[in-house]
Protein backbone atom coordinates (compact mmCIF):
# COMPACT_ATOMS: atom_id res chain seq x y z
CA UNK A 1 0.00 0.00 0.00
CA UNK A 2 1.37 3.48 -1.40
CA UNK A 3 -0.62 5.60 0.61
CA UNK A 4 -1.80 7.28 -2.44
CA UNK A 5 -5.98 6.61 -2.29
CA UNK A 6 -7.33 6.95 -5.57
CA UNK A 7 -11.36 6.89 -6.39
CA UNK A 8 -12.85 5.65 -8.23
CA UNK A 9 -11.60 2.80 -9.32
CA UNK A 10 -13.25 1.90 -12.30
CA UNK A 11 -16.01 4.14 -14.32
CA UNK A 12 -17.68 3.62 -17.43
CA UNK A 13 -19.14 6.73 -19.45
CA UNK A 14 -20.63 7.69 -22.61
CA UNK A 15 -19.13 9.85 -25.23
CA UNK A 16 -19.32 13.78 -24.17
CA UNK A 17 -19.57 13.43 -20.96
CA UNK A 18 -16.96 14.76 -17.54
CA UNK A 19 -15.88 13.00 -15.59
CA UNK A 20 -14.05 13.55 -12.17
CA UNK A 21 -11.37 11.40 -10.11
CA UNK A 22 -9.94 12.29 -6.71
CA UNK A 23 -6.34 11.68 -5.15
CA UNK A 24 -5.40 11.45 -1.81
CA UNK A 25 -1.81 11.60 -1.44
CA UNK A 26 0.43 9.98 0.93
CA UNK A 27 -0.01 11.69 4.73
CA UNK A 28 2.49 14.74 4.81
CA UNK A 29 3.43 14.97 0.65
CA UNK A 30 2.72 18.53 -0.58
CA UNK A 31 2.89 17.30 -4.62
CA UNK A 32 0.74 15.93 -6.35
CA UNK A 33 1.20 14.35 -10.00
CA UNK A 34 -1.27 12.96 -12.88
CA UNK A 35 -0.55 10.50 -15.09
CA UNK A 36 -2.12 8.77 -18.20
CA UNK A 37 -1.67 5.02 -19.22
CA UNK A 38 -3.47 3.87 -22.53
CA UNK A 39 -3.48 0.29 -23.02
CA UNK A 40 0.12 -1.34 -23.00
CA UNK A 41 1.91 1.84 -23.09
CA UNK A 42 4.24 4.02 -21.01
CA UNK A 43 2.98 6.53 -18.93
CA UNK A 44 1.94 9.75 -19.74
CA UNK A 45 2.81 13.24 -17.36
CA UNK A 46 -0.42 15.44 -17.69
CA UNK A 47 0.15 17.48 -14.60
CA UNK A 48 1.53 18.56 -11.10
CA UNK A 49 0.44 20.23 -8.55
CA UNK A 50 2.81 21.68 -5.16
CA UNK A 51 0.87 22.96 -1.87
CA UNK A 52 -2.17 23.93 -4.03
CA UNK A 53 -0.66 25.95 -6.70
CA UNK A 54 -0.07 24.41 -10.31
CA UNK A 55 3.84 23.51 -10.58
CA UNK A 56 3.97 21.97 -14.32
CA UNK A 57 1.91 20.56 -17.29
CA UNK A 58 2.91 18.04 -19.64
CA UNK A 59 0.40 16.51 -22.19
CA UNK A 60 -2.51 17.67 -20.90
CA UNK A 61 -5.52 18.14 -23.51
CA UNK A 62 -7.59 21.54 -22.46
CA UNK A 63 -10.67 19.40 -22.17
CA UNK A 64 -8.74 17.96 -19.17
CA UNK A 65 -8.20 20.07 -16.05
CA UNK A 66 -6.94 19.55 -12.68
CA UNK A 67 -6.91 21.55 -9.15
CA UNK A 68 -5.15 21.11 -5.45
CA UNK A 69 -7.50 21.62 -2.41
CA UNK A 70 -6.38 23.14 1.03
CA UNK A 71 -6.00 19.62 2.09
CA UNK A 72 -3.97 18.03 -0.50
CA UNK A 73 -6.28 16.41 -2.19
CA UNK A 74 -6.36 16.54 -5.76
CA UNK A 75 -9.11 15.74 -8.73
CA UNK A 76 -9.09 15.67 -12.54
CA UNK A 77 -11.66 16.68 -14.19
CA UNK A 78 -11.96 15.23 -17.96
CA UNK A 79 -14.77 16.41 -20.12
CA UNK A 80 -16.17 15.97 -23.44
CA UNK A 81 -15.31 12.58 -23.13
CA UNK A 82 -13.89 10.79 -26.01
CA UNK A 83 -13.24 7.06 -27.01
CA UNK A 84 -9.52 7.79 -26.97
CA UNK A 85 -9.74 9.03 -23.60
CA UNK A 86 -10.19 5.64 -22.64
CA UNK A 87 -6.87 4.87 -19.98
CA UNK A 88 -6.07 4.18 -16.87
CA UNK A 89 -5.00 7.38 -14.93
CA UNK A 90 -2.98 7.48 -12.01
CA UNK A 91 -2.22 9.91 -8.85
CA UNK A 92 1.56 9.86 -7.59
CA UNK A 93 2.70 12.09 -4.66
CA UNK A 94 5.94 13.10 -3.27
CA UNK A 95 7.87 14.92 -0.14
CA UNK A 96 7.91 18.25 -2.53
CA UNK A 97 9.98 20.17 -4.70
CA UNK A 98 13.83 19.48 -4.48
CA UNK A 99 15.97 20.73 -1.31
CA UNK A 100 18.01 18.64 1.46
CA UNK A 101 16.48 15.78 2.51
CA UNK A 102 13.81 15.13 -0.19
CA UNK A 103 14.74 11.70 -2.48
CA UNK A 104 12.11 12.92 -5.15
CA UNK A 105 10.32 9.61 -4.98
CA UNK A 106 7.18 9.21 -6.39
CA UNK A 107 4.51 7.08 -4.95
CA UNK A 108 1.99 5.71 -7.33
CA UNK A 109 -1.91 4.66 -6.66
CA UNK A 110 -3.72 2.38 -7.63
CA UNK A 111 -5.47 4.09 -10.49
CA UNK A 112 -8.72 4.82 -11.85
CA UNK A 113 -9.97 2.97 -15.12
CA UNK A 114 -12.00 5.23 -17.41
CA UNK A 115 -13.90 3.25 -20.10
CA UNK A 116 -15.55 5.85 -22.27
CA UNK A 117 -18.32 4.04 -24.64
CA UNK B 1 13.33 17.32 -24.76
CA UNK B 2 15.25 14.61 -22.85
CA UNK B 3 14.20 11.03 -23.58
CA UNK B 4 15.19 7.55 -21.73
CA UNK B 5 15.67 4.70 -24.51
CA UNK B 6 14.80 1.50 -22.36
CA UNK B 7 15.62 -2.21 -23.47
CA UNK B 8 14.81 -4.47 -24.32
CA UNK B 9 10.97 -3.66 -24.57
CA UNK B 10 10.05 -7.31 -23.80
CA UNK B 11 11.53 -10.32 -22.20
CA UNK B 12 10.38 -13.73 -22.66
CA UNK B 13 12.49 -15.90 -20.19
CA UNK B 14 12.33 -19.16 -17.81
CA UNK B 15 11.76 -19.34 -14.21
CA UNK B 16 14.89 -19.35 -12.81
CA UNK B 17 16.39 -17.28 -15.46
CA UNK B 18 18.47 -13.87 -14.60
CA UNK B 19 17.19 -11.16 -16.30
CA UNK B 20 18.63 -7.84 -16.87
CA UNK B 21 17.21 -4.36 -18.50
CA UNK B 22 18.46 -0.81 -18.79
CA UNK B 23 18.27 2.43 -19.87
CA UNK B 24 20.20 4.76 -21.36
CA UNK B 25 20.05 8.79 -21.78
CA UNK B 26 22.07 11.37 -24.21
CA UNK B 27 21.58 13.75 -20.88
CA UNK B 28 23.00 13.00 -17.32
CA UNK B 29 20.43 12.91 -14.10
CA UNK B 30 20.42 13.26 -10.42
CA UNK B 31 18.25 10.27 -9.48
CA UNK B 32 17.56 7.18 -11.02
CA UNK B 33 14.42 5.06 -10.17
CA UNK B 34 13.25 1.45 -11.05
CA UNK B 35 9.51 0.90 -10.85
CA UNK B 36 6.98 -2.06 -11.78
CA UNK B 37 4.14 -2.73 -12.70
CA UNK B 38 1.33 -5.48 -12.47
CA UNK B 39 -1.38 -5.37 -14.49
CA UNK B 40 -4.01 -2.97 -13.42
CA UNK B 41 -1.87 -1.41 -10.92
CA UNK B 42 0.48 1.64 -10.46
CA UNK B 43 3.74 1.17 -10.15
CA UNK B 44 5.98 0.20 -7.16
CA UNK B 45 9.21 1.69 -6.90
CA UNK B 46 11.21 -1.11 -6.52
CA UNK B 47 15.02 0.77 -5.99
CA UNK B 48 15.89 4.40 -6.02
CA UNK B 49 19.75 5.17 -6.96
CA UNK B 50 21.36 8.98 -5.98
CA UNK B 51 25.08 8.48 -6.82
CA UNK B 52 26.96 7.96 -9.86
CA UNK B 53 28.51 4.34 -9.52
CA UNK B 54 25.86 3.57 -6.70
CA UNK B 55 24.90 -0.35 -6.44
CA UNK B 56 21.87 -1.13 -4.95
CA UNK B 57 19.76 -4.46 -3.99
CA UNK B 58 16.61 -5.43 -3.03
CA UNK B 59 16.41 -8.61 -2.22
CA UNK B 60 16.62 -10.34 -5.84
CA UNK B 61 16.91 -7.24 -7.52
CA UNK B 62 20.08 -5.06 -8.20
CA UNK B 63 20.20 -1.67 -9.98
CA UNK B 64 23.34 0.53 -10.50
CA UNK B 65 23.61 4.26 -10.96
CA UNK B 66 25.93 4.13 -14.30
CA UNK B 67 28.92 6.22 -13.46
CA UNK B 68 28.77 8.63 -16.63
CA UNK B 69 25.03 9.38 -14.79
CA UNK B 70 23.87 9.04 -18.42
CA UNK B 71 22.32 4.89 -17.84
CA UNK B 72 21.25 2.51 -15.40
CA UNK B 73 20.15 -0.66 -15.53
CA UNK B 74 18.24 -3.47 -13.23
CA UNK B 75 19.18 -6.77 -12.93
CA UNK B 76 16.93 -9.53 -11.60
CA UNK B 77 18.40 -12.84 -10.49
CA UNK B 78 16.41 -16.41 -10.29
CA UNK B 79 13.38 -15.16 -12.01
CA UNK B 80 9.80 -16.57 -10.38
CA UNK B 81 6.20 -16.13 -11.82
CA UNK B 82 5.83 -13.00 -9.96
CA UNK B 83 8.38 -11.27 -11.56
CA UNK B 84 6.20 -10.81 -14.58
CA UNK B 85 5.03 -6.96 -15.21
CA UNK B 86 6.40 -4.44 -16.91
CA UNK B 87 9.42 -2.69 -15.81
CA UNK B 88 9.69 1.38 -15.91
CA UNK B 89 13.05 3.39 -15.31
CA UNK B 90 12.94 6.66 -14.57
CA UNK B 91 15.33 9.64 -14.37
CA UNK B 92 15.58 13.13 -12.67
CA UNK B 93 17.12 15.28 -14.77
CA UNK B 94 19.37 18.10 -12.66
CA UNK B 95 18.15 21.00 -13.62
CA UNK B 96 14.60 19.78 -12.31
CA UNK B 97 13.59 21.37 -8.91
CA UNK B 98 9.79 20.00 -9.47
CA UNK B 99 10.61 16.36 -9.72
CA UNK B 100 9.77 16.17 -13.37
CA UNK B 101 10.37 12.63 -13.99
CA UNK B 102 11.73 11.54 -17.50
CA UNK B 103 10.01 7.88 -18.04
CA UNK B 104 11.61 4.49 -20.26
CA UNK B 105 9.19 3.34 -22.25
CA UNK B 106 9.10 -0.32 -19.93
CA UNK B 107 10.17 -3.49 -20.17
CA UNK B 108 7.71 -6.43 -20.02
CA UNK B 109 8.77 -9.31 -18.63
CA UNK B 110 7.18 -12.21 -19.63
CA UNK B 111 7.90 -16.10 -18.31
CA UNK B 112 7.54 -18.96 -20.40
CA UNK B 113 5.48 -21.97 -18.78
Amino acid sequence: DSGVTQTPKHLITATGQRVTLRCSPRSGDLSVYWYQQSLDQGLQFLIQYYNGEERAKGNILERFSAQQFPDLHSELNLSSLELGDSALYFCASSAGLAGVGITGELFFGEGSRLTVL
Amino acid sequence: GQQLNQSPQSMFIQEGEDVSMNCTSSSIFNTWLWYKQDPGEGPVLLIALYKAGELTSNGRLTAQFGITRKDSFLNISASIPSDVGIYFCAGRPPSDFNYQLIWGAGTKLIIKP
